[in-house]
């Protein structure tokens, strides 16, 4: 089955600084990598998501770039503010299912 | 706010015993998915289902079920419960047809607690 690996597992930024999170996907079939955000005591949010026939996408502050070839991708915060922080999910789906990577607790400090 | 319910939000329940968990899916979703969250496994699905047909099964133990009702609702039901099934159980929905089928908007949980 698909495997897939988030690092870091911790990430904590100051306040303005930029946050990078990368994950790797094992099953080449995967098409769709969606990102998500925890918060504290909350289900998981869709923030981003990307399909595997597109390289690069981008929502204001957010971006995730895929590489098929390489098997990895990412996600990139810019500009990040306190209400950044907290857990982010990666996924790679088959068939409509997802696999989770085991997530990246952001700290931004104020 | 997902649009996407679920109760109860905490349950806390004695081992050997038998729970249902409850979930609404965002207006006019067809796709309902049940994922179990814990400490070491991480977010793990368990099973999907379409318009009341079960579509996929992950890792879900043969001690639990879950069945779609003609008005779109799910239930997820744990029998037999064990310490190691405490865990936070999360439903999402999907609209399942082409084009936002892979979107998935999940609910606010319910925290099972097994003693």
């Amino acid at each position: 089955g698909e495997n897939v690996e988030q690092h870091p597992s911790t990430l904590s930024v100051q306040e303005g600084d930029s946050a990078v999170i990368k994950c790797t996907y094992s099953d080449s079939a995967s098409n769709y990598f969606p990102w998500y955000k925890q918060e504290l005591g909350k289900g998981p949010q869709l923030i981003i998501d990307i399909r595997s026939n597109v390289g690069e996408k981008k929502d204001q502050r957010i971006a995730v770039t895929l590489n098929k070839t390489a098997k990895h991708f990412s996600l990139h915060i810019t500009e990040t503010q306190p209400e950044d922080s907290a857990v982010y999910f990666c996924a790679a789906s088959l068939n409509y299912i997802p696999t989770f990577g085991r997530g990246t607790s952001l700290i931004v400090h104020p | 706010d997902s649009g996407v319910t679920q109760t109860p939000k905490h349950l806390i329940t004695a081992t050997g015993q038998r729970v249902t968990l409850r979930c609404s899916p965002r207006s006019g979703d067809l796709s309902v998915y049940w994922y179990q969250q814990s400490l070491d496994q991480g977010l793990q699905f368990l099973i999907q289902y379409y318009n009341g047909e079960e579509r996929a099964k992950g890792n879900i133990l043969e001690r639990f079920s879950a069945q779609q009702f003609p008005d779109l609702h799910s239930e997820l039901n744990l029998s037999s419960l064990e310490l190691g099934d405490s865990a936070l159980y999360f439903c999402a929905s999907s609209a399942g047809v082409s084009g936002r089928a892979y979107e998935q908007y999940f609910g606010p949980g319910t925290r099972l607690t097994v003693t």
